[in-house]
């Protein structure tokens, strides 16, 4: 089993349309949480780091939820641009280094 | 705002051969990280340094090996390349360990 899981999709959607992405992680000592994007062959880059509050970034929402070990990601008024594939990244107990989920990949339809 | 550089873009090598990738932090990060990608793949930890000492050693082959240098540049050298290394090797920059992760923007390497 994968330290970090996530939904496979893939996720199509039209634009304007909200989705919903999950992913649960199995090291309880986790402490710190992020979502990145990856487009094709480029490079992660960090959308947000995810708080125990909660934090949102313009149409972005991140959730984290430690009881259920749960992380979320919500993205309204979906734009083409945001296609691409959404990694769940953990840093898991004491480690410093980043254990990513498979990802899911969205596409935003016109 | 400067970013992660990364040294070559691509790479084409032999089996057998060597091969050495630089890295270039964001200034004043002192914490380097290196990632493999292979096709259709997350990207696996290999190794990181912190102050110019090694911190944290992942699925790093024998192989290979890193260090980083004073000015906080990092190389990752790899030796006796086998097909099954051809991926895409990131480079991340944190300013503190634990703190967040930026990407360079790879370099691929193509063992034949």
């Amino acid at each position: 089993r994968k330290e970090v899981e996530q939904d496979p999709g893939p996720f199509n959607v039209p634009e304007g349309a909200t989705v919903a992405f999950n992913c649960t992680y199995s090291n309880s000592a986790s402490q710190s949480f992020f979502w990145y994007r990856q487009d094709c062959r480029k490079e992660p880059k960090l959308l947000m780091s995810v708080y125990s509050s909660g934090n949102e970034d313009g149409r972005f929402t991140a959730q984290l939820n430690r009881a259920s070990q749960y992380i979320s990601l919500l993205i309204r008024d979906s734009k083409l641009s945001d296609s691409a594939t959404y990694l769940c990244v953990v840093i898991p107990g004491s480690a410093r280094q980043l254990t990513f989920g498979s990802g899911t990949q969205l596409t935003v339809l016109p | 705002a400067a970013g992660v550089i990364q040294s070559p873009r691509h790479l084409i090598k032999e089996k057998r051969e060597t091969a050495t990738l630089k890295c270039y932090p964001i200034p004043r990060h002192d914490t380097v990280y290196w990632y493999q990608q292979g096709p259709g793949q997350d990207p696996q930890f290999l190794i990181s340094f912190y102050e110019k000492m090694q911190s944290d050693k992942g699925s790093i082959p024998d192989r290979f090996s890193a260090q980083q240098f004073s000015d906080y540049h990092s190389e990752l050298n790899m030796s006796s390349l086998e097909l099954g290394d051809s991926a895409l090797y990131f480079c991340a920059s944190s300013l503190d360990p634990g703190y967040e992760q930026y990407f360079g923007p790879g370099t691929r390497l193509t063992v034949t």
